[in-house]
């Protein structure tokens, strides 16, 4: 069984501002984990992706995360925010199995402010 | 990657009444599944379309109240039936050619009066 829990509903930051988005998973077998996002009134876009391979991965619009398995994290981040980069962000994972659908995260809504 | 549409985009319905919704993919998938998304809240998976048979569903979702369809590898179809208020959600499609490489659709925003 996995499941991922996401530190903070809310987080809010200045244009301009580091953006840390928190992950954390559970997994019984090593997982395959995912960061979307979903702005307002649309569906979700994938934003970057860990299967195997380098730990960091580089993801759309300048985000990135980085597997860290000790720490069982999977935490997106952006040096710089957008006002663009507001919406709602999801952590999710499979197992590497690649036998399961998606179990998402809580969700995280980033508010940049001018 | 593949795109993915769904009809219809919102809809508002009466309590009693049921509601189909479409999702299309512009290209051959292996993998469709449904989603919930209640106002506020996560995502929760309510089955996987399987082409050709009866979908897989997941703990607390049941066939009578969700009928899906998946004629063929680019079209499946989500039924809620005998809507309540609390059926009121977002439903999202997603699809792709294996578990981890999953497209979402835009979702069907669903009110129930």
């Amino acid at each position: 069984a996995q499941s991922v829990t996401q530190l903070g509903s809310h987080v809010s930051v200045s244009e301009g501002a580091l953006v840390l988005l928190r992950c954390n998973y559970s997994s019984s077998v090593p997982p395959y984990l995912f960061w979307y996002v979903q702005y307002p009134n649309q569906g979700l876009q994938l934003l970057l992706k860990y299967t195997t391979g380098a730990t960091l991965v580089k993801g759309i619009n300048g985000f990135e995360a980085e597997f860290k398995k000790s720490e069982t994290s999977f935490h997106l981040t952006k040096p710089s925010a957008h006002m663009s980069d507001a919406a709602e962000y999801f952590c999710a994972v499979t197992p590497d199995t690649g036998r399961r659908a998606l179990t998402f995260g809580s969700g995280t809504r980033l508010q940049v402010q001018p | 990657s593949a795109v993915i549409s769904q009809k219809p985009s919102r809809d508002i319905c009466q309590r009693g009444t049921s509601l189909t919704i479409q999702c299309q993919v512009d290209s051959q998938v292996t993998m469709m599944f449904w989603y919930r998304q209640q106002p506020g809240q996560s995502l929760t998976l309510i089955a996987t379309a399987n082409q050709g048979s009866e979908a897989t569903y997941e703990s607390g979702f049941v066939i009578d109240k969700f009928p899906i369809s998946r004629p063929n590898l680019t079209f499946s179809t989500l039924t809620v039936s005998n809507m309540s208020p609390e059926d009121s959600s977002i439903y999202l499609c997603s699809a792709g050619l294996s578990y981890n490489e999953q497209f979402f659709g835009p979702g069907t925003r669903l009110t129930v009066l």
